[in-house]
């Protein structure tokens, strides 16, 4: 089924310990984002790439790097992971910048 | 700054009833407003999305209107059943494209 594939599902680190958050869509959509959410909270959007090549801050970048590898892949990597971290992750993608968008299942991030 | 605000926050109704959740939001200035569906454990999914020159969106039992003058939103859920028990969230889109999120109403349909 086409969407979005996000790994790993869920993930324990150890404060100070490095990650990468993978996802991948077969959608052949320009746009994809990073998000996380918190209880009680909206989505939060993380980093953003509105087409290959490119890639922007949203509104939480800080502590997190993104890279998109190709039109279908864009990672997410926490450098040095920190409580404030611990938070379900989301990636989505969509055919053009604020269109309509497909999400992945998340991940489930905890940081000890 | 943009703040996009759900209420009411939680939301209990038997089996059949219609419904409104409502979204408000500060900026008229949105490029689009998307209304989606979460499950328990699972990803968004995307129900229905509102340009800025649209004043409603429907599909199948759910109607979804758009008042950019007075920055609000809802969305109309027709003879609600259980399979709807979700959580509903509203995004907007701003000039750059970005959705802002509110928080989200988490709906209990009642059997």
């Amino acid at each position: 089924n086409a969407g979005v594939t996000q790994t790993p599902k869920f993930q324990v680190l150890k404060t100070g310990q490095s990650m990468t958050l993978q996802c991948a869509q077969d959608m052949n959509h320009n746009s994809m984002y990073w998000y996380r959410q918190d209880p009680g909270m909206g989505l939060r959007l993380i980093y953003y790439s509105a087409s290959e090549g490119t890639t922007d801050k949203g509104e939480v970048p800080n502590g997190y790097n993104v890279s998109r590898l190709n039109k279908r892949e864009f990672s997410l990597r926490l450098e040095s992971a920190a409580p404030s971290q611990t938070s379900v992750y989301f990636c989505a993608s969509s055919e053009t910048s604020g269109g309509q968008g497909r999400f992945g299942s998340g991940t489930r991030l905890t940081v000890v | 700054k943009q703040e996009v605000t759900q209420i009411p926050a939680a939301l209990s109704v038997p089996e059949g009833e219609n419904l409104v959740l409502n979204c408000s939001f500060t900026d008229s200035a949105i490029y689009n407003l998307q209304w989606f569906r979460q499950d328990p454990g699972k990803g968004l999914t995307s129900l229905l999305l509102i340009q800025s020159s649209q004043r409603e969106q429907t599909s199948g039992r759910l109607n979804a209107s758009l008042d950019k003058s007075s920055g609000r939103s809802t969305l109309y859920i027709a003879a609600s059943q259980p399979g709807d028990s979700a959580t509903y969230l509203c995004a907007v889109s701003d000039s750059n494209y970005q959705l802002i999120w509110g928080a989200g109403t988490k709906l209990i349909i009642k059997p």
